[in-house]
């Protein structure tokens, strides 16, 4: 069974404060692909990134990162200097290899205050 | 890059009314959509997966003939939650997948039964 946790129901942070955000998954394939997910309170789902399981190299993106440890199947993602503009909802999710089913976490709602 | 359209953003329907929402993927040809279900504060729950050309495959407890899943063509599937009821209230999202953009969301339609 595939399965993701994202045991932060709601992290409430102060502007330039650094926050990460925690994700687990769980899967039996040695193949599968995670993903983040910005969901702003319009409600459209932003794309942040996606990471296959062969690549363990943390990736950064200007104020994002993200760590990937297998060891731990974890997949946590970090905003640096955290902006009002942050205030989201952040969906972790993962695919496996056979399936085109992405499986979402229940969601980190991120509130950044001025 | 790719963009999904759906409409309507948001419908409000009278009970035991049948309301459709349409996606469309504006520029890629999406062979595989998605529909997922949001209800407030809580994750998108998979409802089905449909291929261009064939019938949907529905999640366990999504009941088929309730929330029909048309995919006609492969820039346009329809999801028509047919009888609705006040319980069906929720955020609907629809998701295209492309081997190229990977998974591009649309904006969501929120849908009040009353």
């Amino acid at each position: 069974a595939q399965k993701v946790t994202q045991a932060q129901t709601e992290i409430s942070v102060v502007e330039k404060e650094d926050v990460t955000l925690d994700c687990v998954y769980e899967t039996r394939d040695t193949t599968y692909y995670l993903f983040w997910y910005k969901q702003p309170p319009s409600g459209e789902l932003v794309f942040l990134i996606r990471r296959n399981s062969f690549d363990e190299q943390n990736e950064i993106s200007g104020r994002y990162s993200w760590n990937f440890q297998k060891s731990t199947s974890s997949f946590n993602f970090t905003i640096t200097a955290s902006q009002v503009v942050d205030s989201a909802v952040y969906f972790c999710a993962l695919r496996g290899y056979n399936t085109d089913k992405l499986i979402f976490g229940t969601g980190t709602r991120l509130q950044v205050f001025p | 890059g790719a963009v999904v359209s759906q409409h309507p953003s948001w419908v409000i329907c009278k009970s035991g009314t049948s309301v459709k929402i349409e996606c469309r993927s504006l520029d890629f040809q999406a062979t595989t959509m998605f529909w997922y279900r949001q209800f407030p504060k809580q994750s998108l729950m998979l409802m089905a997966t449909s291929n261009e050309g064939s019938k949907a495959t529905y999640e366990q407890g999504v009941e088929k003939d309730k929330f029909l899943i048309n995919h006609a063509s492969l820039t346009l599937s329809t999801l028509t939650v047919t009888s609705a009821h006040p319980e069906d209230s929720s955020f609907y999202i629809c998701s295209a997948l492309d081997a190229n953009y990977g998974y591009t969301f649309g904006s969501g339609t929120r849908l009040t039964v009353v």
